[in-house]
């Protein structure tokens, strides 16, 4: 019974480049959310996404950043033209149903490093 | 939006005492709580939660206190062991939302 499933777990980019981080959810999700954890702090939302939908994407910089769920394959969060501010852990979650009636998982993170 | 306090963000104890973890929250549409582990290069994991309608809960070693008037919810563990040593986040989530807001973390250690 797989968990979340992330990759790659660590990723390094020069400035300027693009970034795609890969998410599987839990076998029976099709709820996925995206936060971003900076070192020594808590994690904050990105995106929220059910099969082939954005449904919150209020806490995405407005540029740079995007994310899909396709009906097929991983869920993606890509990052185009990378910079140093983009250094981050990057964790998925994934739930049965959304709201509070069904727990977060989360996925061990993509570690993103920018030189 | 919502907004968690954490506190303390270090707690230092010897194996087998308690330890005791306190959140707020501003929210008082909030009704769902949770709380995660998160190991050194690993992703949080999930290890109690409470709803609004619960006072309390309890798990093993580990409890749940949500006070909803205050609002504030703290996590207990009694009779530590060294593999309780992590960082501990505590979260709330809206009825009606999606996104967990985080409290910023209390790097638990348990010295043998």
């Amino acid at each position: 019974n797989a968990g979340v499933m992330q990759n790659p777990r660590h990723l390094v980019r020069r400035r300027g480049q693009e970034a795609r981080l890969r998410c599987s959810p839990m076998k029976g999700h099709s709820h996925v959310y995206w936060y971003r954890q900076l070192p020594e702090e808590g994690l904050k939302f990105m995106v929220y996404l059910q099969k082939e939908n954005i449904i919150d994407e209020s806490g995405m910089p407005k540029e740079r950043f995007s994310a899909e769920f396709p009906k097929e394959g991983p869920s993606i969060l890509r990052i185009q033209q990378v910079v140093r501010g983009d250094s981050a852990a990057y964790f998925c979650a994934s739930s049965r149903a959304g709201g509070s009636n069904q727990p977060q998982h989360f996925g061990d993170g993509t570690r993103l490093s920018i030189l | 939006g919502e907004n968690v306090e954490q506190h303390p963000s270090t707690l230092s104890v010897q194996e087998g005492d308690s330890a005791v973890i306190k959140c707020t929250y501003s929210d008082s549409a909030s009704n769902y709580f949770p709380w995660y582990k998160q190991e050194l290069g690993k992703g949080p994991q999930l290890i109690i939660d409470i709803r609004s309608n619960v006072g309390e809960k309890k798990d093993q070693r580990i409890a749940v206190t949500l006070n909803k008037t205050a609002k504030h919810f703290s996590l207990h563990i009694t009779e530590t062991q060294p593999e309780d040593s992590a960082v501990y986040f505590c979260a709330a989530l809206k009825a009606a939302g999606n996104k967990l807001t985080f409290g910023g973390g209390t790097r638990v250690l348990v010295k043998p």
